[in-house]
């Protein structure tokens, strides 16, 4: 079973600090998925990483998928940034499902 | 909305009662799946229908029964449930081949009294 590691559980951060929340897994994979979840509960999918580096607007995702690790970056942070942020790992092979990390509380203060 | 519809988005029930929760999607992807996010815990895998037929059932109590009636449409069956049962409970869906990524509902927040 794959284990999946956040760091850190919670960040306080003022607005228009540079973010990076980790993620460390322990069983090789197929994919990656970063994940936010805003209070009441609903998921959006914010990146699907496999290699490499991928960037949407103020957010950054990195994988070393020989280190086994990941990491979120945000840029110019907003209030509005704050929320759970998860990490998602995919073993690959068809309908897997998805083993989750406990998520990154974030809080940005004005 | 995000294309992966679940209603209701908040249940209140007995340990006696009966119900269903249900999700719909309708962004031609062939894998639907049930997540359950409990107080403090990450998310859990519960059920994956591939297809329609159901590849995995992760250890999940027998009080909680799904359907897969095509591959748009994903049931829970909730029945004598338990206290601790209360969660949010999260629908999926994925296109499997290619594999090209999850989309969640906005989920049912279960409370059992």
């Amino acid at each position: 079973k794959n284990e999946v590691e956040q760091s850190p559980q919670n960040l306080t951060a003022q607005e228009g600090e540079f973010i990076t929340i980790n993620c460390s897994y322990s069983v090789g994979i197929s994919a990656l998925h970063w994940l936010q979840q805003h209070p009441g509960g609903g998921i959006v999918s914010l990146f699907m990483l496999s290699s490499g580096k991928k960037k949407h607007g103020r957010l950054i995702a990195t994988i070393n998928i020989q280190e086994k690790h990941s990491s979120l970056h945000i840029t110019a942070s907003h209030p509005r940034d704050s929320a759970v942020y998860i990490c998602a790992v995919w073993p690959g092979g068809g309908a897997d499902g998805l083993t989750f990390g406990k998520g990154t509380h974030l809080i940005i203060q004005p | 909305e995000t294309g992966v519809t679940q209603t209701p988005r908040h249940l209140v029930m007995g340990m006696t009662n009966k119900k269903s929760l249900k999700c719909e999607q309708h962004l031609g992807h062939n894998a639907m799946y049930w997540y359950k996010q409990s107080a403090k815990k990450p998310l859990e895998l519960m059920f994956v229908y591939n297809f329609k037929e159901q590849t995995e059932n992760n250890s999940v109590p027998s009080r909680f029964s799904p359907e897969c009636p095509n591959s748009s449409h994903l049931f829970l069956h909730l029945h004598t449930l338990q206290p601790e049962d209360s969660a949010l409970y999260l629908c999926a869906s994925s296109q499997v081949t290619p594999f090209y990524g999850y989309t969640f509902g906005s989920g049912t927040r279960l409370t059992v009294v």
